[in-house]
């Protein structure tokens, strides 16, 4: 059982570059969050998406778009990449949204020169 | 104030002792509490959810929640240095309908052999 699945682990961009992060989950959640968290500011949640077909703006979403694709993938698009999305994002799902606890993925960690 | 408050630590606890993790939250109407551990280079993972006044077990862990003082916390029995990591606390506040966790910062607790 895989549970969430991040990918890549490890990514080194140039400011100005895109990218996408991709999560999928195989426990039949229904909700899907990204965070990003940055040394002493804890895990802060960038975008969530309650159900399939809806997403929503967390605390930090600027710089950032999502995609639900479906029940089981929500991917995290950076547009033009800039120094201070440098972070470990992680992705996580859970069944009922703020209900049941959330599993979350190994994260990604990100750099941006 | 912020939402979810948690002494940054490091609390250091010898080996058997018990460690007491505390957080405070600022919203009264908050529903859910989770307490997840998270090893340094690691996600996080779950320990503990408690959705209603009182204490809550499991093995060497107990949960306790006090709505009307706005706390909630963790104690480890027997601390093993292996307990040694970051204890975050999350609360799901009624912005966004209950559908999002907000996280506390952490605290970094050290099991002294």
């Amino acid at each position: 059982n895989a549970g969430v699945t991040q990918t890549p682990k490890f990514q080194v961009l140039k400011t100005g570059q895109s990218m996408t992060l991709q999560c999928a989950q195989d426990m039949n959640h229904n909700s899907m969050y990204w965070y990003r968290q940055d040394p002493g500011m804890g895990l802060r949640l960038i975008y969530y998406s309650a159900s399939e077909g809806t997403t929503d703006k967390g605390e930090v979403p600027n710089g950032y778009n999502v995609s639900r694709l479906n029940k089981r993938e929500f991917s995290l698009r950076l547009e033009s990449a800039a120094p201070s999305q440098t972070s470990v994002y992680f992705c996580a799902s859970s069944e009922v949204a703020g209900i049941k606890p959330q599993h979350f993925g190994d994260g990604t960690r990100l750099s941006i020169l | 104030q912020k939402e979810v408050e948690q002494n940054s630590g490091p609390l250091s606890v010898p080996e058997g002792a018990i460690a007491s993790l505390n957080c405070t939250y600022s919203d009264r109407g908050s529903q859910s509490f989770f307490w997840y551990r998270q090893y340094s280079g690691k996600s996080p993972e779950l320990i503990m959810s408690i959705y209603s006044n009182g204490d809550k077990e499991d093995g060497r862990f107990t949960a306790q929640l006090n709505k009307a003082s706005q706390y909630v916390s963790l104690l480890i029995r027997d601390s093993q240095p292996s307990d040694s990591a970051t204890y975050l606390c999350a609360v799901n506040p009624p912005e966004g309908g209950y559908q999002k966790v907000t996280f506390g910062t952490g605290t970094k607790l050290q099991v002294i052999p």
